[in-house]
This record gives C-alpha cells, sequence and structure tokens, in this order.
C-alpha cells in the first residue's frame, strides 16, 4: 500500500495479557516513530528506529515495553503484562530520512483497550 | 526540552470565516514544523510542512507561518467549511523526536 499501515486496528485484552501491534511503514522510508496518544492529548514519543536500530527508546514508559525493527522494514510494539492504563491509540509513523528532517506521515493507529 | 502549545484549545465559528491556529514552542532549534489534521477515532493527515528555512508553505486554503526565532506558527484557514471540523496538532521536528502540541479542536457551524 501508499501509506503506513497498522494492525489490527482495535485490540481488547485482559489485564496481565502480552500484546503485539504491527506497522507497515511507507516503503523506502528508513525512520519509524511510534507514538502513544491517550484521549484529548497529543501524540506522546515511544521510541524512533533509524533502519534497524533503535536510534531513542527514551520515550518507553517501563520495561514492559519493547519493540523491534528486524529487517528494518516492519515493526512491532510489544507490551507485557499489560494494565489499564496502557489503554490508548498508538500510532505509528514513517519517514524518508531521520533525524526529524523529512516529512512524517502517519498510519490510522491501534486503539488498544485493556479490561 | 521541547515543548509545544497550542491556543485555542477549542474553536468554534460560523462556516465562511477565515480563521487562525497558533502554536509556540520552546526550542527554536528545530529542523521543520509540521500541521496535522485528525479527525475523531482516525490517524493523523499532513497538512503542511515548513522547512526551519522557510517562513511559509502553502496548500489551498491552508497557509502556515513559521518564526523560528520567537518560537511561533500560525495556521490560517481561508473560508471555512463544516469539512474543516477536526483536531489540528502542531509538532516540532528535531533529531529524533517529533513534540507534539495538545491540538486545537476546530468546529465550523453551517
Amino acid at each position: 500500500g501508499a501509506g503506513v499501515s497498522q494492525t489490527p486496528s482495535n485490540k481488547v485484552t485482559e489485564k496481565g495479557k502480552y500484546v503485539e501491534l504491527r506497522c507497515d511503514p511507507i516503503s523506502g522510508h528508513t525512520a519509524l516513530y511510534w507514538y502513544r496518544q491517550s484521549l484529548g492529548q497529543g501524540p506522546e514519543f515511544l521510541i524512533y528506529f533509524q533502519g534497524t536500530g533503535a536510534a531513542d527508546d527514551s520515550g518507553l514508559p517501563n520495561d514492559r515495553f519493547f519493540a523491534v525493527r528486524p529487517e528494518g522494514s516492519v515493526s512491532t510494539l510489544k507490551i507485557q503484562r499489560t494494565e489499564r492504563g496502557d489503554s490508548a491509540v498508538y500510532l505509528c509513523a514513517s519517514s524518508l530520512q531521520g533525524g526529524g528532517r523529512t516529512e512524517a506521515f502517519f498510519g490510522q493507529g491501534t486503539r488498544l483497550t485493556v479490561v | 526540552k521541547q515543548e509545544v502549545t497550542q491556543i485555542p484549545a477549542a474553536l468554534s465559528v460560523p462556516e465562511g470565516e477565515n480563521l487562525v491556529l497558533n502554536c509556540s514552542f520552546t526550542d527554536s532549534a528545530i529542523y521543520n514544523l509540521q500541521w496535522f489534521r485528525q479527525d475523531p477515532g482516525k490517524g493523523l493527515t499532513s497538512l503542511l510542512l515548513i522547512q526551519s528555512s522557510q517562513r511559509e508553505q502553502t496548500s489551498g486554503r491552508l497557509n502556515a507561518s513559521l518564526d523560528k526565532s520567537s518560537g511561533r506558527s500560525t495556521l490560517y484557514i481561508a473560508a471555512s467549511q463544516p469539512g474543516d471540523s477536526a483536531t489540528y496538532l502542531c509538532a516540532a521536528n528535531r533529531d529524533d523526536k517529533i513534540i507534539f502540541g495538545k491540538g486545537t479542536r476546530l468546529h465550523i457551524l453551517p
């Protein structure tokens, strides 16, 4: 597809379970970002990949959160032992270059609900 | 640490009016500033990107300006339409982070 694709679009899970959220960036984009958005707030930075490596993971709230991008394309955000406070929309973005120099394009997000 | 503020938080105007949304940022050392639109329950749609060397960008009825030295950007919407109703977010880009404001919720009254 032409845009950033995120799956699933909605995920409901029970407290304590493990979840994986997937992001397919625009082909050829080397930079990939994960954000989290709570109701009424702007997106909050989680992690940034340049190629396969996590260049900045300072936004991950704790060690229950982890993300990978093994081949420099698709990325997976993994959340262990989910808590109700993890409920939010998780947004993925990609851009042609890293370093904040080029336009970022966002996916439609995954709405995670922890019950 | 970069902080981005958007004023007003919400705005309701009659259809046809011209309007201005404001964005301020604390660290002027940015590479670019980007304006997004977000419809309820949806992702972000990029509207305009202003490079740090530019002062403004235009797309249709939208015009965004950037004053790096004062840490301000404005989004001007001409001849507003009900379809413009959405949340508008500005984001300051530097290095590996894109820092967002909380957005302005815009409602255009038919």
